[in-house]
């Protein structure tokens, strides 16, 4: 499958307890964007990435997110501190070339936090 | 920032027959709006896309019309059949910005 992956598909965990997810882009795809869905809404959007270069975050976004793309490829987005409230799937996507592309979403990391 | 609406939350339609959604966007610099599908459980997938250049696009039973100066698009599914039941989401999106702002969706249920 040469599609965009994440890892975990879900995870469970309890409140007060830090997350990391990993998202692996398609091969080349210079852009990476990360997205949180909840029950019955579209996707939110979290942050972004070009190459290894964060730029831009969501207000969404806050201290206890932290998201990474150190080489370029994958990427990673920590939580801590997990509450209740950040329970929702999130969403990776990537896209290549001018801005605005299409974006190819993964398939998702489900969060429960108990 | 963008804010984008989406009608109906929920539809349900005779096999055979239309299905229309419908969505309104906020910022005059959107220019790219594609169009999602999600099956339960699985990732978004892109169905169809149109940018401000054109006014229309159709691509087998799948359309989708623009109108820049209402700020409103549509996607028009002709000859629906069992598996177009989804839920499909609008999207808009400005150059240089990047980032995707997604309407809250729309459930098509398609009655065989």
């Amino acid at each position: 499958d040469t599609g965009v992956s994440q890892d975990p598909r879900h995870k469970i965990t309890k409140r007060g307890q830090n997350v990391t997810f990993r998202c692996d882009p398609i091969s080349e795809h210079n852009r990476l964007y990360w997205y949180r869905q909840t029950l019955g809404q579209g996707p939110e959007f979290l942050t972004y990435f070009q190459n290894e270069a964060q730029l831009e975050k969501s207000r969404l976004l806050s201290d206890r997110f932290s998201a990474e793309r150190p080489k370029g490829s994958f990427s990673t987005l920590e939580i801590q501190r997990t509450e209740q409230g950040d329970s929702a799937m999130y969403l990776c996507a990537s896209s290549s070339g001018q801005p605005l592309e299409t974006q190819y979403f993964g398939p998702g990391t489900r969060l429960l936090v108990l | 920032g963008e804010n984008v609406e989406q009608h109906p939350s929920t539809l349900s339609v005779q096999e055979g027959d239309s299905a229309v959604i419908k969505c309104t966007y906020s910022d005059s610099a959107s220019n790219y709006f594609p169009w999602y599908k999600q099956e339960l459980g699985k990732r978004p997938q892109l169905i169809i896309d149109i940018r401000s250049n054109v006014g229309e696009k159709k691509d087998q039973r799948i359309a989708v019309t623009l109108n820049k100066t209402a700020k409103h698009f549509s996607l028009h599914i002709t000859e629906t059949q069992p598996e177009d039941s989804a839920v499909y989401f609008c999207a808009g999106g400005a150059t240089g910005d990047y980032k995707l702002s997604f309407g809250a969706g729309t459930t098509v249920t398609v009655r065989a």
